[in-house]
């Protein structure tokens, strides 16, 4: 397996600017997450999806940040306007069950964003 | 509050030394603890999860310990290797998904 994919990587973008990070998930995983992870706050779960529908977006920090995720193998998480306070790493994760029963919560590479 | 604390927060340890990290929690009521280990600049994988009836669980040189009495966990790493240098973040699942995460502890591993 591919394990969960990422895109872009990397992102430098100017304050102001939309951002949309993409996420694939693991094939037959019912469950998909967004955390952000920076020095001073370490990893934060914005939102998560069960089978496609948002259950939780209690960790969005604001109406600038939205997420998306129209089918089974994909998700969007979008930042506008973008301000410098957005740099962070971007995590998307995939499980195929609850964390509370036990299941692996499996990472993809991160998107690194930079706002400048 | 519903926390998770580790320490040391670094830690500097030669190669084929043993080191232990320790992992505090308040998350309740408590439904499992994991243990994940963060290259630089990869996402988390995780090295072992723990129930509230499992007191030690193994992964190779990974050695996990949970008190859920006094809600502590360890992870021990065994004769280190310089792959070992990473952060290694505690990850506790109480109630649905209410998912704390620890601010890790930074391993470095030094020939």
């Amino acid at each position: 397996d591919a394990g969960v994919i990422q895109s872009p990587r990397h992102e430098v973008t100017e304050m102001g600017q939309e951002v949309t990070l993409r996420c694939k998930p693991i094939s037959g995983h019912d469950y998909l997450f967004w955390y952000r992870q920076t020095m001073m706050r370490g990893l934060e779960l914005l939102i998560y999806f069960n089978n496609n529908v948002p259950i939780d977006d209690s960790g969005m920090p604001e109406d600038r940040f939205s997420a998306k995720m129209p089918n089974a193998s994909f998700s969007t998480l979008k930042i506008q306007p973008s301000e410098p306070r957005d740099s962070a790493v971007y995590f998307c994760a995939s499980s195929p069950g609850t964390p509370k029963a036990g299941n692996t919560i499996y990472f993809g590479e991160g998107s690194w964003l930079t706002v400048v | 509050k519903n926390q998770v604390e580790q320490s040391p927060q670094s830690l500097i340890i030669l190669e084929g030394k043993n080191c232990t990290l320790q992992c505090n929690y308040t998350v309740s009521p408590f439904s499992n603890l994991r243990w994940y280990k963060q290259d630089t600049g990869r996402g988390p994988v995780s090295l072992t999860i723990m129930t509230f009836s499992e007191n030690t669980k193994s992964n190779g040189r990974y050695t996990a310990t949970l008190d859920a009495d006094t809600k502590q966990s360890s992870l021990h790493i065994t004769a280190s290797q310089l792959s070992d240098s990473a952060s290694y973040i505690c990850v506790v699942s109480g109630r649905g998904f209410k998912t704390i995460f620890g601010a890790g502890t930074r391993l470095f591993v030094k020939a």
